[in-house]
């Protein structure tokens, strides 16, 4: 079975300031991720995501995350936040033997001006 | 394309009515879910079509759900008779091979049972 854990419900930080949301997943089997954002009254979008390769994936408005797999993680990071960043993200896993996605529980990123 | 497209994007129901949410998914996506988001239970997966098949419904909390795929470009998920625990938004997202590149999702349709 996979599963996600997303440590923190509600991030907090300073316009401008480096924040980390976390994601740790678990799986017995090689793993696709994912980080999801909904924006206020919107459908969730993706964010970017890690199907192999290069562990460290980038999106298009600045954020990146590492996937570590002896560590079962795959953090978010941005080095400076934007107001317009504040919404709820989610961590994703989806295994190749499965056919459906498994999200964590969603992160708030409040960013406070 | 226009993206996965949801109708209606608010519906407000009494208890006992039937409610039908519609979802048009991304024309060529072979892989069509419905998903119920609240603050207490987050993300829950209810249903999933491929090719127009239901695949897994484990996710359907009672008989009183029901959802099908007519054809490619449509589904429909049905409540009767409705209640005021079904209040949610529910999300209707497509893919293609199985969803390894990521899920397209609607906008959604929030669903209030008074």
């Amino acid at each position: 079975a996979q599963s996600v854990t997303q440590l923190d419900s509600q991030v907090p930080v300073f316009e401008e300031a480096p924040v980390e949301l976390r994601c740790n997943y678990s799986s017995s089997v090689s793993v696709y991720l994912f980080w999801y954002v909904q924006y206020p009254n919107q459908g969730l979008q993706l964010l970017l995501k890690y199907l192999s390769g290069s562990t460290l994936v980038e999106s298009i408005n600045g954020f990146e995350a590492e996937f570590n797999k002896s560590q079962t993680s795959f953090h978010l990071r941005k080095p400076s936040v934007h107001i317009s960043d504040t919404a709820e993200y989610f961590c994703a896993v989806h295994t190749g033997g499965y056919q459906k996605v498994t999200f964590g529980i969603g992160t708030k990123l409040q960013v406070i001006p | 394309d226009a993206g996965v497209i949801q109708s209606p994007r608010h519906e407000v129901t009494e208890m006992g009515q039937e409610v039908t949410l519609r979802c048009k998914p991304i024309s060529g996506h072979d892989y069509l879910f419905w998903y119920r988001q609240t603050m207490m239970r987050g993300l829950e997966l209810l249903i999933y079509f491929n090719n127009n098949v239901p695949i897994d419904d484990s996710g359907m909390p009672e008989d009183r759900f029901s959802a099908k795929m007519p054809n490619a470009s449509f589904s429909t998920l049905k409540i009767q008779p409705s209640e005021p625990r079904d209040s949610a938004v529910y999300f209707c997202a497509s893919s293609l091979r199985r969803g390894v590149g990521g899920y397209t999702f609607g906008s959604g349709t929030r669903l209030t049972v008074v």
